[in-house]
């Protein structure tokens, strides 16, 4: 168990709605992390929170938000959703600002199927 | 962004034997990381080892930065073993995460 929650586990939505994903990051942690693993594209950074703000930025496409809340929990926004959204999306946290240096851990993921 | 490539892709071991899975990067970086994503889809930490030789039990990982190649060696595997190996590395200066395609291990008893 690394420490990191996300919930829910599973969903299963139709193309054009709206989901919000969560996660907790481990006790003391600062940084959030986001990541998309798909079959075609597999892993890939979408974003990166330190401390509440806005850190890092990757392959997140404009339909995709996500902020960090004052107690350190983070939620990714994902809406007008499409087939090829569907993937598991990891949550890490590290315990620093991240500056390509800390260890990350990851979180369980959430499957996101949409139909 | 930097290119992380693994090899090799696939990987299909007797119990007992010995394995050595390679990441390649391409260009300098200040945090690696090697990740086992086991059958359940869950992504455990390895090693962090942007330069240096460690060992954990029976997994042990080298690499050599200034040569842009990592190494993690599984002795002795186990069926539990079996999973997708995944690299990733971190630039100097940037917080993105890069992460390689994967090894996808099978130890068969």
């Amino acid at each position: 168990d690394s420490g990191v929650t996300q919930t829910p586990k599973h969903l299963i939505t139709a193309t054009g709605q709206r989901v919000t994903l969560r996660c907790s990051p481990r006790s003391g942690d600062l940084s959030v992390y986001w990541y998309q693993q798909s079959l075609d594209q597999g892993l890939q950074f979408l974003i990166q929170y330190y401390n509440g703000e806005e850190r890092a930025k990757g392959n997140i496409l404009e339909r995709f938000s996500a902020q960090q809340f004052p107690d350190l929990h983070s939620e990714l926004n994902l809406s007008s959703l499409e087939l090829g959204d569907s993937a598991l999306y990891f949550c890490a946290s590290s315990p620093g600002g991240g500056r390509g240096t800390d260890t990350q851990y990851f979180g369980p993921g959430t499957r996101l199927t949409v139909l | 962004g930097i290119q992380v490539e693994q090899s090799p892709p696939d990987l299909i071991l007797q119990e007992g034997a010995n394995s050595t899975l390679r990441c390649n990067f391409s260009d300098s970086v200040n945090n690696l990381q090697w990740f086992h994503q086991n059958p359940w889809g869950q992504l455990i930490n390895l090693f962090y080892i942007p330069s240096g030789t460690k060992q954990n039990g029976r997994l042990s990982a080298t690499t050599v930065a200034t040569e842009r190649y990592s190494l993690l060696y599984i002795s002795s595997s186990q069926t539990t073993d079996s999973g997708v190996y995944f690299c990733a590395v971190g630039a100097w200066g940037g917080n993105q995460f890069y992460f390689g395609t994967g090894t996808s291990l099978t130890v068969i008893p």
